[in-house]
């Protein structure tokens, strides 16, 4: 099975900064990554897909990119919304389509 | 789109449970339809989906003892679970696996649409 590795598994930062989070794929997974974000008691939310492209209704602030095997996926410009728990998730070829363990972003 | 749960609740070591997925606003039939689960205070496991041609997959952690299914007349998805282990327990998420070829990509693949989940304890 594919692992996913994403780091940090938390990290506090304010409203307004800018954080990346990495994932990392335990092989080539192609652009086959998309990241959900999740607050607590609630279900994930499909934030992007293919690497970089917006679920409708997305905000630009976030993006990611990617850069061989490791993805990133970057806020830019917290928002009070923003503090959640995000997930990378491969759905490369068959199923396992594994997730990322999370990385839980905190008002600091 | 509403895709609602139910059929969780607390059961024993060994026992059986059938969660169901009501689904309005699409067509269990014409698309894949996964299970997702989360453990307290854990992450996102895939558990298993079920395909537009009727074939199936499952995580290794449950494969041989759970069984997604549908019915194409309720527009509902189930999962079965039998001999049911502590490390089970979990939140269970039912979402639409969407599946769509585009030229700029290829074919494109994510979970879009999400249930609110139900709660399975097993405990004695």
């Amino acid at each position: 099975d594919i692992q996913m590795t994403q780091s940090p598994s938390s990290l506090s930062a304010s409203i307004g900064d800018t954080v990346t989070i990495t994932c990392r794929a335990s092989q080539s997974i192609g652009g086959f990554l998309n990241w959900y974000q999740q607050r607590p008691g609630k279900a994930p939310k499909l934030l992007m897909f293919a690497v970089s492209a917006l679920q409708s209704g997305v905000p630009a602030r976030f993006s990611g990119y990617v850069s061989g095997t490791d993805f990133f996926l970057t806020i830019s410009g917290l928002q009070p919304e923003d503090f959640a728990t995000y997930y990378c998730q491969q759905t490369y070829s068959s199923p396992p389509w594994t997730f990322g363990q999370g990385t839980r972003v905190e008002i600091k | 789109v509403q895709l609602v749960e139910s059929g969780g609740g607390l059961i024993q070591p060994g026992g059986s449970l059938r969660l169901s997925c009501a689904v309005s606003g699409l067509t269990v039939s014409s698309n894949n339809m996964s299970w997702v689960r989360q453990a307290p205070g854990r992450g996102l496991e895939w558990v298993s989906v079920i395909y537009t041609g009727d074939s199936s997959d499952y995580a290794d952690a449950v494969r041989g003892r759970f069984i997604i299914s549908r019915d194409n007349s309720k527009n509902t998805v189930y999962l079965q679970m039998a001999s049911l282990r502590a490390e089970d327990t979990a939140v269970y998420f039912c979402a639409r696996h969407y599946v769509e070829e585009v030229e700029w990509f290829g074919e494109l693949r994510y979970t879009d649409v999400w249930g609110k989940g139900t709660a399975v304890t097993v405990s004695s």
